[in-house]
């Protein structure tokens, strides 16, 4: 069965600071995997994808790595900013239904 | 401005009564998803439709219906045999046929049975 787990599920930080997201799955044949960030009561909004191919990826204060032979990835925050305070969803889409399996998130809040 | 719009974004629902949420789109896209969100779970499929007129199940379709009748729009109807309704439901829709295409998510529409 298709799996993606994240850690931590919760994480508190000072602003300024950097932090990192955990991302592990077990979704095969691999497709592709985004990360998107959901504020509170809001829909998803991706920030990055990475394909098999490509082992880093940057999005402004946003860098995701892709370890495909682990099935690892993650998403450091650098110089983190109260605006940050969200949900971090990793999503993974496989090559044969092309379906979209979820991890449950990080919940991640910045504080001053 | 293009998107994807849900209503209402707050609905309540009394016990047995069926409700029906909104989802259109003008992104012309042709695939449409619904998922629901609990607290501290991932987004679990419901239906999903890839071109007018045509629907398939998810991993947990029991309770719902929905309907693609024109392409612009997805509709979700909980019904009265959904025994656990409250929950938090997004749409999404995205460019079928192509691996690395984005899903664009609505702000999603929050449901509570009283």
């Amino acid at each position: 069965k298709n799996q993606v787990e994240q850690s931590p599920q919760s994480l508190i930080i000072l602003e300024g600071k950097n932090c990192t997201l955990q991302c592990n799955y077990t979704v095969s044949p691999f497709s592709n995997l985004r990360w998107y960030k959901q504020d509170t009561g809001r829909g998803p909004v991706s920030l990055t994808i990475m394909t098999f191919s490509e082992n880093t990826k940057s999005n402004g204060r946003y860098t995701a790595t892709l370890d495909a032979d682990t099935k690892q990835s993650s998403l450091h925050i650098t110089a983190s900013q109260l605006s940050d305070s969200a949900s971090y969803i990793c999503v993974v889409r496989d090559t044969g239904r092309r379906a979209l399996t979820f991890g449950s998130g990080t919940r991640l809040q910045v504080q001053p | 401005d293009g998107g994807i719009t849900q209503s209402p974004k707050y609905l309540f629902r009394k016990e047995g009564q069926n409700v029906t949420l909104s989802c259109e789109q003008n992104l012309n896209h042709d695939a449409m998803y619904w998922y629901r969100q609990d607290p501290g779970q991932g987004l679990r499929l419901i239906y999903y439709s890839q071109i007018v007129n045509d629907f398939q199940k998810g991993d947990i379709a029991e309770g719902y219906s929905v309907s693609r009748e024109k392409k612009e729009s997805f509709p979700l109807t909980v019904t009265s045999a959904q025994k656990n309704p409250t929950a938090f439901y997004l749409c999404a829709s995205s460019i079928e046929g192509q691996g690395n295409t984005e899903a664009f998510f609505g702000q999603g529409t929050r449901l509570t049975v009283v």
